[in-house]
């Protein structure tokens, strides 16, 4: 069965500091992977995805992913943290198998400080 | 519309009674999914419709839920007999496709039993 886990339910950086929040799926077949933003009393957000091909994706507001296979991580990084980047962040996973469900982490939220 | 719309937004109601949650996808957009997010909590998967029909109720969690899309557009969530342990943000989503092109949310709608 896939399944998801972002390590650290909370990250705090200083501005101007890099982001990384981490994600490792496990699944039996070849993943569809996202991230989602959520900011604070809104829906979530589509951050980026990996379907096929190059491994490193690139998304808004600056935020990049790297699908590694080996490590069956999909970690979502971000050169400088802004202000306006304090969210909660959820990585989900979906197989190619029809890819009707989509499972989601529990989130990370990220605290960006002055 | 522009986005997908849940109603209402925020909804009390008191234990047993029966609740109905609306959904209005984006137009066009042929899957329709509906997730629950405890608080704390990665959103959870319910049901995903392709047009009229319910593809995969595996994550309604007992036979208190249940969810229509009569004419392949709007979708309302129903629960009997509510209980405080169904509190949650129900968030609905729909996309054009297979969800390996990943979701719009919709705001959700913030369900409290007390």
């Amino acid at each position: 069965a896939q399944s998801v886990t972002q390590l650290g339910s909370h990250v705090s950086v200083s501005e101007g500091a890099l982001v990384l929040l981490r994600c490792n799926y496990s699944s039996s077949v070849p993943p569809y992977l996202f991230w989602y933003v959520q900011y604070p009393n809104q829906g979530l957000q589509l951050l980026l995805k990996y379907t096929t091909g190059a491994t490193l994706v690139k998304g808004i507001n600056g935020f990049e992913a790297e699908f590694k296979k080996s490590e069956t991580s999909f970690h979502l990084t971000k050169p400088s943290a802004h202000m306006s980047d304090a969210a909660e962040y959820f990585c989900a996973v979906t197989l190619d198998t029809g890819g009707f469900k989509t499972i989601f982490g529990a989130g990370t939220r990220l605290f960006v400080k002055a | 519309g522009a986005g997908v719309s849940q109603t209402p937004s925020n909804k009390v109601t008191e234990k047993g009674k029966y609740v109905e949650l609306r959904c209005d996808p984006i137009s066009g957009h042929t899957a329709l999914y509906w997730y629950r997010q405890s608080l704390g909590q990665g959103p959870e998967f319910l049901i995903y419709f392709q047009g009229t029909g319910a593809a995969d109720d595996s994550g309604l969690p007992n036979d208190r839920f249940f969810a229509v899309r009569p004419e392949g557009s709007v979708s309302t969530l129903k629960i009997q007999r509510t209980e405080r342990g169904d509190s949650a943000v129900y968030l609905c989503a729909s996309s054009s496709g297979q969800s390996v092109y990943g979701y719009t949310f919709g705001s959700g709608t913030r369900l409290t039993v007390v």
